[in-house]
């Protein structure tokens, strides 16, 4: 079946780097992917819908400027966290569905424990 | 406004029991409903999907319902195993292009 592959699983940084976590459709090209924050014991929130050849859109509230957005290929998405800070820990999950009008199936990396020091 | 309620919040029963989870919304207009497992630190896994004019599915000892009239659903797991401990989530599903919503989930813990 259709598999979505998140990199890195986890990522330890200090205040102020910045991180690259890539999201690709193994096989299946996805012109949309779903980026989705996740603290403990809380739901999914989606923070942006990635756009394969155009800007992303951003949820209420999400930085555009903080979190950037690049969905370079038919099969790639990368969320950067720039300048990130402690409060930016939290676990990141990217989605990707096959059929875009009906989200009919939807599947979902395996997400990034995002610790910054 | 569109909501997504689970419950229990959370649930521990003995290994080899039966257990219900529970799903409630709001959202109109609906397309479908899907429920995921999701283990800890790991992302979502598909169990079920149902659109509008399904009751029913299973998906080897999970079977899930949909009563689309009271706009609830349930997910049924038989003889549990200690691999069941997880979070599940209910997902609803809108028209086409709207955004999905989550229901916060229910943590099952299963013991020996």
């Amino acid at each position: 079946g259709a598999v979505v592959s998140q990199h890195p699983s986890r990522v330890i940084c200090k205040s102020g780097t910045s991180v690259k976590i890539e999201c690709r459709s193994l096989d299946f090209q996805a012109t949309t992917m779903f980026w989705y924050r996740q603290f403990p014991k809380q739901s999914l929130m989606l923070m942006a819908t990635s756009n394969e050849g155009s800007k992303a859109t951003y949820e209420q509230g999400v930085e555009k400027d903080k979190f950037l957005i690049n969905h370079a290929s038919l099969t790639l998405s990368t969320l950067t966290v720039t300048s990130a800070h402690p409060e930016d820990s939290s676990f990141y999950i990217c989605s990707a569905p096959t059929r875009v009008l009906t989200n009919e199936k939807l599947f979902f990396g395996s997400g990034t424990q995002l610790s910054v020091l | 406004k569109n909501q997504v309620e689970q419950s229990p919040q959370s649930l521990i029963i003995l290994e080899g029991k039966n257990c219900t989870l529970q799903c409630n919304y709001t959202v109109s207009p609906f397309s479908n409903l899907r429920w995921y497992k999701q283990d800890t630190g790991r992302g979502p896994v598909s169990l079920t999907i149902m659109t509008f004019s399904e009751n029913t599915k299973s998906n080897g000892r999970y079977t899930a319902t949909l009563d689309a009239d009271t706009k609830q659903s349930s997910l049924h797991i038989t003889a549990s195993q200690l691999s069941d401990s997880a979070s599940y989530i209910c997902v609803v599903s809108g028209q086409a292009g709207t955004a999905l919503i989550f229901g916060k989930g229910t943590t099952l813990s299963v013991s020996s």
